[in-house]
């Protein structure tokens, strides 16, 4: 079974950086048959997908228009985890956020999310 | 990019009655097309995938249809625990994908 858990700080300053790892258990983050995404929510903005990351030979990375300049996903393959950084936040930021694991781009595993916030 | 509207956006039913709740794309994404479950506090939960075909463990009265750009999911008998806020999303603009804006399906 597959399991996924985020961690990381709940409140981030304005212009600062949001980081949060995404740790797996029951599967691989360089299993070359998925990928590895960061997904937020909030009740302004609903679902919004940030990006992801795979391993087919090589790392992949792919990042939603709306974070592209500001955003990285980084896999960590001794620890089996992969992270998200979110630079310059803004309160616009502040949401649940989600890791998950999509296979042909079908979302079926969810972490528990994470709260964070963006406030000074 | 592709947007997904939901409707209804609260849907109030009874337990034992059918649940229809529709998706519809802005653009034709084949039968690209997923439902989720959340409930207060959990993460969405996979229903259906690929328009119609139900993912593991989830219970034969959950159904999808449709393609192009009209979907729908259907509940054939409400349960308690089905009471819950349902959502669609899109892979068919991959690798960007989107989701729409949910179904709130609240006891009557």
């Amino acid at each position: 079974q597959v399991q996924l858990q985020e961690s990381g700080p709940g409140l981030v300053k304005p212009s600062q950086t949001l980081s949060l790892t995404c740790a797996i258990s029951g599967d691989s983050v360089k299993t070359n048959t998925v990928a590895w995404n960061w997904i937020r929510q909030s009740p302004s903005r609903g679902l919004e997908w940030l990006g992801r990351t795979c391993y087919r030979s090589k790392w992949y990375y792919d990042y939603a228009e709306s974070v592209k300049s500001r955003i990285t996903i980084n896999p960590d393959a001794s620890r089996n985890q992969f992270s998200l950084q979110l630079n310059s936040v803004t309160p616009e930021d502040t949401a649940m956020y989600y890791c998950a694991r999509d296979m042909n781009y079908v979302v079926d595993y969810w972490g528990q999310g994470t709260p964070v916030t963006v406030s000074s | 990019e592709i947007v997904l509207t939901q409707s209804p956006v609260t849907l109030s039913l009874s337990p034992g009655e059918r649940a229809t709740l529709s998706c519809r794309a802005s653009q034709s994404i084949s039968s690209h097309l997923a439902w989720y479950q959340q409930k207060p506090g959990q993460a969405p939960r996979l229903l259906i995938y690929d328009a119609s075909n139900r993912a593991t463990g989830i219970p034969a009265r959950f159904s999808g249809s449709g393609s192009g750009t009209d979907f729908t999911l259907t509940i054939s008998s409400l349960e308690p625990e089905d009471f819950a806020v349902y959502y669609c999303h899109q892979r068919s603009s991959w690798p960007s994908i989107t989701f729409g804006q949910g179904t709130r399906l609240e006891i009557k």
